[in-house]
């Protein structure tokens, strides 16, 4: 049982390219998002679906897109990379409110 | 604005102590309130969690104690050892109705267990 698993685990992007984040989840959950890490700042809402072919933004949605054409996946597409979307990005799943389910995150820096 | 305030942001307590992390909150709509333990490089798991219509709950050597009328919680780690060391998020969200009720993680505590 996979649960959550995101690709890849590290990155390193030059300013103003583009990139998928992978985010995949074998529990048939409906609720999926992304959050970013930063020090000192916590686990941030990025964007997030509440079923296939519906998301909407959460609290720090500028520079990133997102769609959900199945259950399973989630991407996550950085439009034009920017020095201050470095960060760790984690994909969580969850069935109903009482428990999230994490992936192992992917580190990106930007140059 | 930051809806869950946790503090404090590091901690360092020796083995066997009693490790207390805080955390407020605003919105009175919240009515879940989870702690997610992290180790480094790995993604956040749930913990432990309490709805409001108890003042504790208790797993093992894991509590947390709830205040409605101050709007805040706590989680005490008992026994604290080396390995509990790790990175903790509390969390709130309100009642599930929509299914669209989000998870607002505080900033995070860094645990340090010292021999």
């Amino acid at each position: 049982n996979a649960g959550v698993t995101q690709t890849p685990k590290f990155q390193v992007l030059k300013t103003g390219q583009s990139m998928t984040l992978q985010c995949a989840q074998d529990m048939n959950h409906e609720y999926m998002s992304w959050y970013r890490q930063d020090p000192g700042m916590g686990l941030r809402l990025i964007h997030y679906s509440v079923g296939a072919g519906i998301t909407d933004q959460g609290e720090v949605p500028n520079g990133y897109n997102v769609s959900r054409s199945t259950t399973e996946d989630f991407p996550l597409r950085l439009l034009s990379a920017a020095p201050s979307q470095t960060s760790v990005y984690f994909c969580a799943s969850r069935r109903t409110v009482t428990e999230a389910f994490f992936g192992q995150g992917t580190r990106l820096t930007v140059v | 604005q930051q809806q869950v305030k946790q503090s404090p942001q590091s901690l360092i307590v020796q083995k066997g102590g009693i490790s207390i992390i805080n955390c407020a909150y605003e919105n009175t709509a919240f009515d879940y309130f989870p702690w997610y333990q992290q180790f480094p490089g790995k993604g956040p798991a749930l913990l432990i969690a309490i709805r409001p219509d108890v003042s504790e709950k208790k797993e093992g050597r894991f509590t947390i104690s709830f205040n409605k009328s101050a709007k805040q919680f706590s989680l005490h780690i008992m026994d604290s050892q080396p390995g509990d060391s790790a990175t903790y998020f509390c969390a709130a969200s309100p009642v599930l109705r929509f299914g669209n009720e989000k998870l607002t993680f505080g900033t995070g505590t860094r645990l340090t267990i010292i021999p």
